[in-house]
């Protein structure tokens, strides 16, 4: 499985960030798929993960501007960002997690494959 | 100020064993949601070494390895190599955030 981010490497402030990651080699089905970015001299922050069937789940610091969707169908899904800032520069990737599942409830375990990144600038 | 915390540096000399900490909480390690290790070198992707607290992908050698205790997870680099110089990051996934979430990251130095 391989993962491909595309979209605009600049943004102006205020706009709205649009990439789409690309999954190529295997089935979306079953799994949490991510956004994560890396700003400059800092660490990794999850920005959220949608699973298969469309349900997502969202970072509480990025929650009100944020959007992830996903298309089975073409095998991508894409992250929506708001309002864009200076803060809001770095390098963003998409990412695949498997699921495990307990008792009654699934949640999302580690990131083996992750896209080679694409950065962003505002 | 990261869910999980991380020392934001540790040092070895080529053939030593480092250790890197994780400490989370009841909400996160502590509820047995999984530690996940990811090594990150600049210009890269990362890469998932440990996932599940001790299991190892396939490729990754086995001078890597993962374990848990408590709220504190672990992973452990034994004969360094000068490639091994890079970030490393613990992940889990927290119930009261309903998210995933990420250590602040540990630079690691061969020296």
């Amino acid at each position: 499985v391989q993962l491909q981010e595309s979209g605009p490497g600049l943004v102006k402030p205020s706009e709205t960030l649009s990439l789409t990651c690309t999954v190529s080699g295997g089935s979306m089905n079953s799994y949490y798929w991510s956004w994560i970015r890396q700003s400059p001299g800092k660490g990794l922050e999850w920005i959220g993960h949608i699973y298969y069937s469309g349900s997502a789940n969202y970072n509480s610091s990025l929650e009100s501007r944020v959007t992830i969707s996903v298309d089975t169908s073409r095998g991508q899904f894409s992250l929506r960002l708001t309002s864009m800032t200076a803060a809001d520069a770095a390098v963003y990737y998409c990412a695949r997690q498997a699921g495990k599942c307990r008792r009654t409830s699934c949640f999302p375990y580690g990131m083996d494959v992750w896209g080679h990144g694409t950065t962003v600038t505002v | 100020q990261s869910v999980l915390t991380q020392p934001p540096s540790v040092s070895g000399a080529p053939g030593q064993t480092v250790t890197i900490s994780c400490t989370g909480s009841s909400s996160n390690i502590g509820a047995d949601y999984g530690v996940h290790w990811y090594q990150h070198h600049p210009g890269t992707a990362p890469k998932l070494l440990i996932y599940g607290g001790d299991n190892r992908p396939s490729g990754v050698p086995d001078r890597f390895s993962g374990s848990q205790s408590g709220i504190t997870a672990s992973l452990a680099i034994t004969d360094l190599h000068a490639g091994d110089e890079a970030h490393y990051y613990c992940q889990s996934y927290d119930s009261s955030l309903s998210a995933s979430v990420f250590g602040g990251g540990t630079k690691l130095t061969v020296l």
